[in-house]
């Protein structure tokens, strides 16, 4: 079935990286786009960005510009986003979901989700 | 920014309708998703473009968009559709989600 299947959960110190992965299966990889969303605890849903699997061209939100990078690899199906000089307010929930379109495209499918938790 | 604003919170007894809005600028120009998150889950896809209802979703969730109003009305409303529901729009090459609403089911 289709699916997009997330890296384990993270623990990271502030001011390190962490890069995680999302395995795509049961579609064409490069016909749709790969974006992701995170979740703070008890909070809402924020999008920092999204791939075009066949170009590779990426769209980032404003909020995470320099500071997150969205990555694929064709080969084994798989996007990857990382965030880089993290704080304690990274802490939260990330979600790797597709849209088939750009723009004005629905999330259908995604991920379990990857707990990221920075703390020193 | 653009922003999407939602009450926090709805309150509905079994079998009656629940109705969620999102504001939203001009949000009438644009198509409106709905998603379902319930705790501990991932968020899944209910409404797409304005009313469509992906294969598999009851026909109790109906969306509308008109002005700078989307809605999502529940009828019917089950104990199984407690949960958070956000709705989501496409603005200036990014992707905005509504500040979502926790729907009680007393």
């Amino acid at each position: 079935q289709v699916r997009v299947v997330q890296s384990g959960a993270e623990v990271k110190k502030p001011g390190a990286s962490v890069k995680v992965s999302c395995k795509a299966s049961g579609y064409t990889f490069i016909d749709y786009y790969i974006h992701w969303v995170r979740q703070a605890p008890g909070q809402g849903l924020e999008w920092m960005g999204c791939i075009n699997p066949n170009s590779g061209v990426t769209n980032y939100a404003q909020k995470f510009q320099g500071r997150v990078t969205v990555t694929r690899d064709t080969s084994i199906s798989t996007a990857y986003m990382e965030l880089s000089s993290l704080r304690s307010d990274d802490t939260a929930m990330y979600y790797c979901s597709r849209t088939a379109a750009a723009t004005h495209a629905a999330f259908d499918i995604w991920g379990q989700g990857t707990m990221l938790t920075v703390s020193s | 920014s653009y922003e999407l604003t939602q009450p926090p919170s709805v309150s509905v007894s079994p079998g009656q309708t629940a109705s969620i809005t999102c504001s939203g600028d001009k949000l009438g120009d644009k198509y409106v998703c709905w998603y379902q998150q319930r705790p501990g889950q991932s968020p899944v896809l209910i409404i797409y473009q304005d009313k469509k209802r992906p294969s598999g979703i009851p026909e109790r969730f109906t969306g509308s968009n008109s002005g700078n109003t989307a809605t999502l009305t529940i009828s019917g409303t089950q104990a199984m559709d407690e949960a958070d529901y956000y709705c989501q729009a496409w603005d200036s090459s990014t992707y905005v989600f509504g500040t979502g609403t926790k729907v009680t089911v007393l």
